[in-house]
């Protein structure tokens, strides 16, 4: 059973516009949460992470936020950039330090 | 360069013939783990291991061991491979293995065909 999910595989955006790339977790006890960026014939760069006490992380361009009632979890873009093109896995860990990965999110962003 | 290396990039075997993949990372990291990629199913772990001597099973470690004799290597042994096993697999380090702010760095991949 999938713990993470991310229901869309696929998301098409004009450059300069907000990504917005979605992730829903069913473990309530998940307390470390992550997004790895991965280009083809590559393997997963790590992008940004967020703790389950905070809601909100920053880092440039790249927002994540946790909604911890909803047990969702989103990355934003802003502005989205041609070469933020790639494939967006988002992940967390359970208490026990296994780490559940979700199916991946393909991002195509659109000059 | 850090960076975490995997080889073979890839490999095509037979049913049942033992095999190795090796992971060496060279950034003094304590945490590496081991994941395989397949369609649908993303990324699952299949062995981590906090430190030297410490090994533990992932979400699929059936069909696989690991050893952890030094801090810098953690290889992938395949005893006897069987074609279910055919996948793209990652080995990956962190610094740690608690605490926010350490993500993984990932190898490059390991594409394995088991016939």
């Amino acid at each position: 059973d999938q713990q993470v999910k991310q229901n869309s595989p696929s998301l098409s955006v004009q450059e300069g516009r907000i990504s917005i790339l979605n992730c829903d977790y069913t473990n309530s006890m998940f307390d470390y949460f992550l997004w790895y960026k991965k280009y083809p014939a590559e393997g997963p760069t790590f992008l940004i992470s967020i703790s389950s006490i905070k809601d909100k992380n920053e880092d440039g361009r790249f927002t994540v936020f946790l909604n911890k009632s909803a047990k969702h979890l989103s990355l934003h873009i802003v502005p989205s950039q041609p070469g933020d093109s790639a494939v967006y896995f988002c992940a967390a860990r359970n208490t026990g330090n296994q780490f559940y990965f979700g199916t991946g999110t393909s991002l195509t962003v659109i000059p | 360069e850090a960076q975490v290396t995997q080889n073979p990039r890839y490999l095509i075997t037979v049913t049942g013939k033992k095999l190795t993949v090796t992971c060496s990372q060279n950034m003094n990291h304590e945490y590496m783990s081991w994941y395989r990629q397949d369609p649908g199913l993303g990324l699952r772990q299949i062995y981590y291991s906090m430190n030297v001597e410490v090994t533990d099973k992932g979400d699929v470690p059936e069909g696989y061991k690991v050893s952890r004799k030094e801090k810098r290597n953690f290889p992938l042994i395949l005893e006897s491979p069987s074609p279910n096993q055919t996948s793209l697999y990652f080995c990956a380090s962190s610094l740690s293995w608690t605490g926010a702010g350490y993500g993984y760095t990932f190898g490059s991949g390991t594409r394995l065909t088991v016939v």
